[in-house]
């Protein structure tokens, strides 16, 4: 696609829920990357996927986040029991591969989770 | 501690005006550093990226400037419009880890009529 699609826009969940975040990444670009944006909070990165390599999820906050990349292309992100802290906008980004520092990163629109 | 601080927190300007947004940073290894434009409820949009050689680089009315020995950043808006009202991130990433970028809290800029 000519952008990086994220659904839902919006999702409200109750606590205690699981809820699964899709990321369609531009065609071609290897990188996907995952981000957290809290209110008043800059991003923070949760995971990285790179061609077929092992994802880098070192920003992983829990175990009750895991994210997966099917094809090296869609990448759906998990939240299982989800907690009040978890409310959020989860911004997915995609890149051409290696070169950092020449690429930029395209990101998503988001999807903004509330959980109550 | 790898950290990303930006100033102000918020500014108000009016159209047409100049201004000048500030960025300092403790990250190591250092690679490249960006200036991000996020409009309210839209994902970030990069407007310039800098390696550790480059110390200014110009998108249209956006003029970024590195000066990487004093770990300092600024974004500069010539001429401003109603359309620049938005979140400016500074990102700095790290060396060594493609997947490592530390994000600034950003400067919500409001630009009036």
């Amino acid at each position: 696609g000519a952008g990086v699609s994220q659904s839902p826009s919006n999702k409200v969940t109750e606590k205690g829920k699981d809820v699964e975040l899709r990321c369609d990444p531009i065609s071609g670009h290897t990188a996907l990357y995952w981000y957290r944006q809290s209110l008043g909070q800059g991003l923070e990165f949760l995971i990285y996927f790179q061609g077929n390599s092992a994802p880098d999820k070192s920003g992983l906050p829990s175990d009750r986040f895991s994210a997966e990349r099917t094809g090296g292309s869609v990448s759906t992100l998990t939240i299982q029991r989800t907690q009040q802290e978890d409310s959020a906008v989860y911004l997915c980004a995609s890149s051409l591969a290696l070169g950092e520092g020449q690429y930029g990163y395209t990101f998503g629109s988001g999807t903004r989770l509330t959980v109550v | 501690k790898n950290q990303v601080e930006q100033s102000p927190q918020s500014l108000i300007i009016l159209e047409g005006k100049n201004c000048t947004l500030q960025c300092n940073y403790t990250v190591s290894p250092f690679s490249n550093l960006r200036w991000y434009k996020q409009d309210t409820g839209r994902g970030p949009v990069s407007l310039t990226i800098m390696t550790f050689s480059e110390n200014t680089k110009s998108n249209g009315r956006y003029t970024a400037t590195l000066d990487a020995d004093t770990k300092q950043s600024s974004l500069h808006i010539t001429a401003s419009q109603l359309s620049d009202s938005a979140s400016y991130i500074c990102v700095v990433g790290r060396g060594g880890s493609q997947g490592n970028l530390i994000f600034g809290k950003g400067t919500k800029l409001s630009v009036k009529p």
